[in-house]
């Protein structure tokens, strides 16, 4: 069984001030890992994903993400964030193999202020 | 706009009425996966399906049933319908079953059961 957690469930930050939002995850198997953000009234769009290779990720509008396996970690980082950056931020784990689906943490909310 | 189209946008309906959501994949994706986005319960998996054939089931209820056609859109069926089924619901499609993929989610389909 694989699970997400997410250790906030809301962080509000000034306009121009670094982020990170944390995400912790557990499985008995290899994992691949995502970063999701949904605006208001949106749907889901991926941010950036770990399957391999360099554990420093970088995705979409300026975030990036660390792969620690020792402290099976996947947190999301931006050094300066903007009003726009406002949303809910979910990580994911999708499991290997017969584990088809993606399993969410219950997301944390930036709220970016000026 | 991720190519997943959801429909409908909104849905209000009676307790004890029958709705049937609808999403049509990104053009090529043969997985398609359906979500259900609650305040309490979060982002939970309902089940997936691959080239018309189930392949991963989560917490779907007895009530919801779901289906992918030979054109690989899939329908999600929700019966007897309670004051608890009011959510948020994903349709999300893929190119691949399982790992090294990522999934592409629609808008979503908002029910409100009263």
């Amino acid at each position: 069984a694989q699970s997400v957690t997410q250790l906030d469930s809301q962080v509000p930050v000034f306009e121009e001030a670094p982020v990170e939002l944390r995400c912790n995850y557990s499985s008995s198997v290899s994992v691949y890992l995502f970063w999701y953000v949904q605006y208001p009234n949106q749907g889901l769009q991926l941010l950036l994903k770990y399957l391999s290779g360099s554990t420093l990720v970088k995705g979409i509008n300026g975030f990036e993400a660390e792969f620690n396996k020792s402290q099976t970690s996947f947190h999301l980082r931006k050094p300066s964030v903007h009003i726009s950056d406002t949303a809910e931020y979910f990580c994911a784990v999708w499991g290997g193999g017969s584990n088809y689906k993606l399993t969410f943490g219950k997301g944390t909310l930036l709220t970016v202020n000026p | 706009d991720s190519g997943v189209t959801q429909t409908p946008k909104h849905l209000i309906t009676a307790t004890g009425q029958r709705v049937t959501l609808r999403c049509s994949p990104r053009s090529g994706d043969l997985s398609v996966y359906w979500y259900q986005q609650s305040l309490d319960q979060g982002l939970q998996f309902l089940i997936q399906y691959y080239n018309g054939e189930e392949r991963a089931k989560g917490n779907i209820l007895e009530r919801f049933s779901a289906q992918q056609f030979p054109d690989l859109h899939s329908e999600l069926n929700l019966s007897s319908l309670e004051l608890g089924d009011s959510a948020l619901y994903f349709c999300a499609s893929s190119v691949l079953q399982g790992q090294n993929t990522e999934a592409f989610f629609g808008q979503g389909t908002r029910l409100t059961v009263v």
